[in-house]
């Protein structure tokens, strides 16, 4: 596509419950990474994959947290028993490779636990 | 962990002024990279450095690497109302083979007309 495309843009949820935030990148681009946004805060890392595989997983909080992308392209950020504390925005980003190069941000989704 | 910061958190500044946002990595960088980030919006690619010392110039903007690799700054000349928003500064350490890029806090620019 033309650009990160992330599924759904606003996600009012309740706690306790399980969700799936969606991410699309951009074709041809083989790292993805997942991302944490407070109000007022910088994105704060969560995952990011080489292809298939989860390469650092490091940021995710607790195992709450899992994302997949068994293809090496479309990925998807699970939460299970959802926390109040998990309300932010989540923005996936792709790039041509690891690290190196610029970093394309979807709009991000909006989720809000009750 | 590897950690990022950035000095201002706040800036306001009146339209014409200087604004410089200066940025600090714990660990030596492979690279750093600039964002921005508009008000409602996601993070937007601005430069990326990568040499040591390196200097890069868009425009109204200046953007400089340490020579440590550990620190950056942004400057922006004679500001205007259109470069409102929050920047960013971004790297991954190379001592975790260049792939997880940290961010910093960022720092938040307005400009007032």
């Amino acid at each position: 596509g033309a650009g990160v495309s992330q599924t759904p843009s606003n996600k009012v949820t309740e706690k306790g419950k399980y969700v799936e935030l969606r991410c699309d990148p951009i074709s041809g681009h083989t790292a993805l990474y997942w991302y944490r946004q407070s109000l007022g805060q910088g994105p704060e890392f969560l995952i990011y994959f080489q292809g298939t595989g989860a390469a650092d997983d490091s940021g995710l909080p607790n195992d709450r947290f899992f994302a997949v992308r068994p293809e090496g392209s479309v990925s998807t950020l699970k939460i299970q028993r959802t926390e109040r504390g998990d309300s932010a925005v989540y923005l996936c980003a792709s790039s041509l490779r690891r690290g190196n190069t610029e970093a394309f941000f979807g709009q991000g989704t909006r989720l809000t636990v009750v | 962990g590897q950690q990022v910061m950035q000095i201002p958190q706040y800036q306001h500044v009146q339209e014409g002024e200087d604004f410089t946002t200066y940025c600090n990595s714990s660990t030596t960088l492979s690279n750093i990279q600039w964002y921005k980030q508009r008000p409602g919006g996601h993070p937007v690619f601005l430069i990326q450095l990568v040499k040591s010392g390196e200097v890069k110039k868009q425009k109204r903007l200046t953007f400089q690497f340490g020579e440590a690799k550990k620190n950056s700054s942004l400057h922006i000349t004679a500001t205007q109302t259109t470069d409102v928003g929050t920047y960013f500064c971004a790297g991954p350490s190379i001592y975790n083979q260049g792939g997880k890029l940290i961010f910093g806090q960022g720092t938040e620019l307005s400009v007032k007309p």
